[in-house]
């Protein structure tokens, strides 16, 4: 059964950088079928994919038009973990930031982890 | 970029009352759809895939169809626990988009 624990902080100021964690129990960041997302939810943009990251003989990382400009989503293999970095903040990136796995377009978002209230202020 | 188009964008019915929700792709996306049931306060879970399988564990009242651009998800009799907010998803290439969600209650 594959389990994701993101950790991170829930305020960020305006500018700055947000970094969530996401731990992946279960199966590996490395895996050769699977993806690692980070997905947000807010009122205003309801459910916005902003990228992943997967392995298939070497890494890639597809990223959200959104927010390509801003947006880092990296592998660690020897923590079994990905991360997000958002940066230049605004109080529009306030949200629910939560990591998926997803297996290409065999299925999609089977494993969510907990969620992490982001909220951008000063 | 692909839109999903979700109608309605809510509803109230009874226990026990047949409901549907529908979700437009603004382009064929062939079967690559998926259904989500997010219950207040909790992560999205998945229902449905590949337009009509149901997902391990999900109730049989949950059913799907669908394929190119219109789908729907159908709950044969609404119980009180089917108070949500249901997304659909396209994930045929990237961008993954969501629906605009359709939120459910009882009358």
């Amino acid at each position: 059964q594959v389990q994701l624990q993101q950790s991170g902080p829930g305020l960020v100021k305006p500018s700055q950088t947000l970094s969530l964690t996401c731990d992946i129990s279960g199966d590996s960041v490395s895996s050769s079928s699977a993806a690692w997302n980070w997905v947000r939810q807010s009122p205003s943009r309801g459910l916005e994919w902003l990228g992943r990251t997967y392995y298939r003989s070497k890494w890639y990382h597809d990223y959200a038009v959104s927010v390509k400009s801003r947006i880092s989503i990296n592998p660690d293999t020897s923590k079994n973990q990905f991360s997000l970095q958002l940066n230049s903040v605004t109080p529009e990136d306030t949200g629910v930031y939560y990591c998926a796995r997803d297996d290409g377009t065999v299925r999609p978002f089977e494993y969510w982890g907990q969620g992490t209230v982001v909220t951008v202020s000063s | 970029d692909i839109q999903m188009t979700q109608s309605p964008s809510s509803l109230s019915a009874s226990v026990g009352d047949r409901v549907t929700i529908t979700c437009r792709a603004s382009q064929v996306i062939n079967h690559y759809l998926a259904w989500y049931q997010q219950s207040p306060g909790k992560v999205p879970h998945l229902l449905i895939f590949g337009a009509s399988t149901l997902q391990s564990g999900v109730p049989s009242r949950f059913s799907a169809s669908g394929s190119g651009t219109d789908f729907t998800l159908t709950i044969s009799s609404l119980q009180p626990e089917d108070v949500a907010t249901y997304y659909c998803q396209k994930y045929d290439r990237i961008p993954w988009t969501f629906g605009q969600g359709t939120k459910v209650e009882i009358k």
